[in-house]
This record gives C-alpha cells, structure tokens and sequence, in this order.
C-alpha cells in the first residue's frame, strides 16, 4: 500500500537549467497539490490538479514554473531557468475524490548551483 | 501572509515531560490539522480536528480547538526521544488549500 511517491529524492541544478519533479499519488487518489518549504519556513501551496486540470494555481509564480497531471503517469512540477532562489524542498501531496487529509510524500530537495 | 502561527518556535524538554504547543490562525476555517516532520523529511499526518470539535485524542496526542480565540494546542504527553521533530499546524480556509506556520520544533533529551 504504497503512499505519495515522489522522485528525485535530491535534485542538483546549475543555474539556467530546468528541474523536473514527478510524484505519484496514492493509488486512488485523484487529487494532487505541490507546496514548497523555503529553510526555517512552513509550507507554501502552490498548485491543485485534478486529473488532466489545473484547478487552482494561485501559489505558482507566474513565470518558469508549470504543473501538470495527466491521465496517465505521475504528476510533474517543472521550473525552466532555475535560479538560486528557487532551492527549497518540494513536496507533493495527494487525497482521495472526497478530499480531506492530504498525505504528503517525502520530497524532493532541489539545490540549484 | 501565513495562515497559521505556532508558538513556541523551540521546545526542549526531557523524556517522559508533555510538550505543549499552540497555534493561531487568522480567518475561519474548516478544519486544523497537525503535522510532524523529522528532520530532512516529509510531512506525517497526525491529527484533523474540525471546526465544530473542540477536542481531539490519538494515543498520546491530545488536540484542542478554540475557533472563538482562532487558536489550536497539540499535547503529546510521556514525550519519547522518536518524538523530536518540526510540528507543524495546517489550516484550511476553503477545502483543499492548507496554510502552514513556520513549526514547532522539539527536542527530547534522554
């Protein structure tokens, strides 16, 4: 019974490259939410998806980064031109269609050089 | 501007001592849930209480709701050394965007 995936563990970027982050959701879930933890901070919303729909990305910065969760496959969060401020830990969280408590995966920790 | 504010921003207590940690938010909300994150790790859920309960209990967590005061505590009572870690309390204006304060962090010594 596996829960939220996510994959890289740990991400090394150069400045200007793009990072790419993939989370699977528990099995049944069709909701999925990407927040970042910024050190010495709490968790910050960034996007919602359902399946194949953005349903809410008011916590995206408007520019380089992007979500998506289709059909089939994980979800991906994408930061094109990565720059030192974007090094953070990101974490995926999934719930069932009824909502309710979001179990969170374990995060990726990107570091951008 | 974060939704949920925990209070203390350390804790250090000794084996066997409850830790008591609070939290506040600003606007209503559905529910207050409290996470635990160790150390370079994900988040683990603890406990959901919502707004129409005023208290809580799981094992050796007790949590309190007071939507009058928008103020929420987490007590883990007989703290074991597995207990150090980052606590965190989330809150959910609508029903899917959760608001994290900045945790509590704790520290059990042996």
């Amino acid at each position: 019974n596996a829960g939220v995936m996510q994959n890289p563990r740990h991400l090394v970027r150069r400045r200007g490259q793009e990072a790419r982050l993939r989370c699977s959701p528990v099995k049944g879930h069709s909701h999925v939410y990407w927040y970042r933890q910024l050190p010495e901070e709490g968790l910050k919303f960034m996007v919602y998806l359902q399946k194949e729909n953005i349903i809410d990305e008011s916590g995206m910065p408007k520019e380089r980064f992007s979500a998506e969760f289709p059909k089939e496959g994980p979800s991906i969060l994408r930061i094109q031109q990565v720059v030192r401020g974007d090094s953070a830990a990101y974490f995926c969280a999934s719930s069932p269609p009824s909502k309710g408590t979001q179990y969170f995966g374990p995060g990726t920790r990107l570091l951008v050089l | 501007s974060q939704q949920g504010e925990e209070d203390p921003q350390a804790l250090s207590i000794q084996e066997g001592e409850n830790a008591t940690m609070n939290c506040s938010y600003k606007t209503s909300i559905n529910n207050l849930q409290w996470y635990r994150q160790n150390s370079g790790r994900g988040l683990v859920h603890l406990i959901l209480i919502r707004s129409n309960e005023r208290e809580k209990h799981s094992g050796r967590l007790r949590v309190t709701l007071d939507t009058s005061k928008k103020s929420s505590s987490l007590l883990i009572t007989a703290s074991r050394a597995a207990d150090t870690a980052s606590y965190f309390c989330a809150t959910d204006a609508n029903d899917y965007k959760l608001s994290f304060g900045a945790g509590t962090t704790v520290t059990v010594r042996a």
